[in-house]
């Protein structure tokens, strides 16, 4: 299957400051890029759908300020968590895909703790 | 608005048994998928359901799917501990559309 690629794998920030979390599609063009939660024991929770040189489209619930996502490019997305508190702390996970039918695929997820 | 549901929620099983994790959902899915997820992983794609009567196999796991019971299954054949981990089915409304997630089925196979 093809590669998508996360980083950082986990990421410990200070209340109140800001995180970047990337996501690349290493052997795909991806036109369709999924930003998910996942709270420990719970299921994945979409935050929002990227399509490449658009806005990005939100879940209802999910701040837009607050969870600031860029496609700039086939390749890559970048989730900001901006102000980030304690409860952002989660395990965020994103996933890739080429064209509308094509099946998605993962990156390895990033940790973040908030202090 | 799809609606995915799994049961058994947590499943603890033997060596050596079988048993099958359901996942119902609630309108039409064009794709329903299964995915492994082991703690402090990412998820692992199993298997890509498309049609319905579609069965797929991968070693000791089996996954089919029923579109007008709007039913999947994952059956698991002979257990054993490497299995132990979480596991999710996943549907789309339409081809191009997101994916919504089932609760996840958390197995453990006890030796």
């Amino acid at each position: 299957g093809a590669v998508v690629s996360q980083h950082p794998s986990w990421v410990i920030c200070k209340s109140g400051t800001s995180v970047k979390i990337e996501c690349r599609s290493l052997d795909f063009q991806a036109t369709t890029m999924f930003w998910y939660r996942q709270f420990p024991k719970q299921s994945l929770m979409l935050m929002a759908t990227s399509n490449e040189g658009s806005k990005a489209t939100y879940e209802q619930g999910v701040e837009k300020d607050k969870f600031l996502i860029n496609h700039a490019s086939l390749t890559l997305s970048t989730l900001t968590v901006t102000s980030a508190h304690p409860e952002d702390s989660s395990f965020y996970i994103c996933s890739a895909r080429q064209g509308a039918v094509a099946e998605a695929f993962f990156g390895q997820g990033t940790r973040l703790t908030v202090v | 608005e799809l609606k995915v549901e799994q049961n058994p929620l947590f499943l603890s099983m033997q060596e050596e048994k079988n048993y099958t994790i359901y996942c119902n959902y609630s309108t039409t899915s064009d794709r329903l998928y299964w995915y492994r997820q082991d703690p402090g992983k990412s998820l692992e794609s199993l298997f890509v359901l498309l049609s319905n009567g579609a069965v797929k196999q991968e070693g000791r796991l089996m996954a089919s799917l029923d579109t007008k019971a709007r039913l999947s299954t994952l059956h698991i054949t002979a257990a054993v501990h490497d299995l132990s981990a979480t596991y999710f089915c996943a549907g789309g409304e339409t081809s191009g559309s997101r994916l919504t997630f089932g609760e996840g089925t958390q197995l453990t196979v006890n030796p």
